[in-house]
C-alpha cells in the first residue's frame, strides 16, 4: 500500500517548547520533503532529503532541522518553537528528485504554537 | 516573488456545471506541470501531469492543457459533483534546480453547491 504517514496530525505547543513531527513512507523512496502550507501561499519547501543522512536546506530552513536515519523515516524538528511556526506541515516522498509526476503527500500535521 | 499564479482564487459553481481553472507561471526552465487536488484537511493528490508543449491530458471528468510558450495551463472539470469541492493546486517542476524544486501555486478553492 503506497502511503505517506505523518504523526501527529494535530499538535498544540507553547512557545519555546520543542516539536517533533514524524513522517514515514512504505515505498522505499529515496527523496523526501518537508513543506509548510499557510493560507494564501503555495507550499514552501523547508528541507529536502535525497537519502539517509543526505539532507539539504530548502527555501525556509531557519528554525527547523531534520533527521533521516532510515530511508523510510524523515523527521522535522523545531527547537524552541515560535508562534510564526504555526502552520500545516506536509511531508512528501518521491522515487527521485524532480519527479513531480510521482510525488506522494501525507495528510499533514497541523501545529499551533501559543 | 510568486512564480506560479492561479486564478480565480475561489470559485462557486452548481453541481453539474463545468468550470475552468487557470495557472500561469514564470518558472524557467520548466520541466513539467502537475495539477493536484486537496480536500479540506487532507494531503495533495495528483490529478494529472503535463510534460510537452501543447500537451493535453484527460482523467475522467478532469482534463488539462499546457502551453509552454505562454507558460499557461488550464484545468477543466466537466459536470461537477459535490465531491469536487476542494482546493486545486498547480505545481511546476524546475528542471534547472539542483534541489528538485517544485513551485506551488496558492491554489483555487472550488465550491460545488447543490
Amino acid at each position: 500500500d503506497m502511503k505517506v504517514t505523518q504523526m501527529p496530525r494535530y499538535l498544540i505547543k507553547r512557545m519555546g517548547e520543542n516539536v517533533l513531527l514524524e513522517c514515514g513512507q512504505d515505498m522505499s523512496h529515496e527523496t523526501m520533503y518537508w513543506y509548510r502550507q499557510d493560507p494564501g501561499l503555495g507550499l514552501q519547501l523547508i528541507y529536502i532529503s535525497y537519502d539517509v543522512d543526505s539532507n539539504s536546506e530548502g527555501d525556509i530552513p531557519k528554525g527547523y532541522r531534520v533527521s533521516r536515519k532510515k530511508r523510510e523515516h524523515f523527521s522535522l524538528i523545531l527547537d524552541s518553537a515560535k508562534t510564526n511556526q504555526t502552520s500545516v506541515y506536509f511531508c512528501a516522498s518521491s522515487p527521485r528528485q524532480n519527479s513531480g509526476n510521482t510525488l506522494y503527500f501525507g495528510e499533514g500535521s497541523r501545529l499551533i504554537v501559543v | 516573488k510568486t512564480q506560479v499564479e492561479q486564478s480565480p482564487q475561489s470559485l462557486v459553481v452548481r453541481q453539474g456545471e463545468n468550470c475552468v481553472l487557470q495557472c500561469n507561471y514564470s518558472v524557467t526552465p520548466d520541466n513539467h506541470l502537475r495539477w493536484f487536488k486537496q480536500d479540506t484537511g487532507k494531503g495533495l493528490v495528483s490529478l494529472t501531469v503535463l510534460v510537452h508543449e501543447n500537451d493535453k491530458t484527460s482523467n475522467g471528468r478532469y482534463s488539462a492543457t499546457l502551453d509552454k510558450d505562454a507558460k499557461h495551463s488550464t484545468l477543466h472539470i466537466t459536470a461537477t459533483l459535490l465531491d469536487d469541492t476542494a482546493t486545486y493546486i498547480c505545481v511546476v517542476v524546475d528542471r534547472g534546480s539542483a534541489l528538485g524544486r517544485l513551485h506551488f501555486g496558492a491554489g483555487t478553492q472550488l465550491i460545488v453547491i447543490p
